[in-house]
């Protein structure tokens, strides 16, 4: 158990349809990432937050946003969805996304169980 | 660019060791690391190197870099069939406001047979 947490486990929806997955964080930890997991795609960096505020985009949609609330969790907010949007989407988290110190690891990501998105 | 690249899958016998390479690009990479995705399941944390350190070992796992060439390897010894799982290698690399961002490779399948 990596002590992040993720909900739902699964969810099943239709096309056109928007959808909410959340993340909650390891106790202690700052950053929070998301990721997506397809087949065709593997593991894709969507976003990255620290401490409430975006710090990196990655391939992420503009119908995909995300946000991080004062207590750390974090939402992942999925609109207009579409067949090719059925994924594993992992949430991650790590003390922190600074490198000032390098011999301090900050930079391990522990990842959360995913939630299976299935659009019909 | 940022780049890491491993072979899609290895099979291998139960009891025999079991090798999985990578090669990365950004060569100011702080830390390696090594994740294992079982079906189903999350990235587990197997391990990782710090740049300075050629070898790390941890039980069963051995971790080898080698700098200059950018390429690292995962021993597992004594593989068993539990073992069985995708493994995922990722490089850290700096963004610009000093934050770092994982490279992950695509995994590598392994398959450990009786």
């Amino acid at each position: 158990d990596s002590g992040v947490t993720q909900t739902p486990k699964h969810l099943i929806t239709a096309t056109g349809q928007r959808v909410t997955l959340r993340c909650s964080p390891r106790s202690g930890d700052l950053s929070v990432y998301w990721y997506q997991q397809s087949l065709d795609q593997g593991l894709q960096f969507l976003i990255h937050y620290y401490n409430g505020e975006e710090r990196a985009k990655g391939n992420i949609l503009e119908r995909f946003s995300a946000q991080q609330f004062p207590d750390l969790h974090s939402e992942l907010n999925l609109s207009s969805l579409e067949l090719g949007d059925s994924a594993l989407y992992f949430c991650a988290s790590s003390v922190a996304g600074l490198a000032f110190d390098k011999t301090i690891n900050t930079d391990t990501q522990y990842f959360g169980p995913g939630t299976r998105l299935t659009v019909l | 660019g940022e780049d890491v690249e491993q072979s899609l899958f290895l099979s291998v016998r139960e009891g025999d060791s079991s090798v999985i390479n990578c090669t990365y690009t950004d060569s100011s990479s702080t830390y390696l690391y090594w994740y294992k995705q079982e079906p189903g399941a999350g990235l587990q944390l197997l391990t990782y190197i710090f740049s300075n350190m050629d070898m790390k070992q941890d039980q069963r796992l051995t971790v080898l870099l080698n700098k200059k060439d950018k390429h690292l390897s995962l021993r597992i010894a004594d593989t068993q069939t539990g073992d069985s799982a995708i493994y995922f290698c990722a490089e850290s690399s700096l963004q610009g406001g000093g934050y770092n961002k994982l490279i992950f490779g695509a995994g590598t399948r392994l398959a450990v047979h009786p």
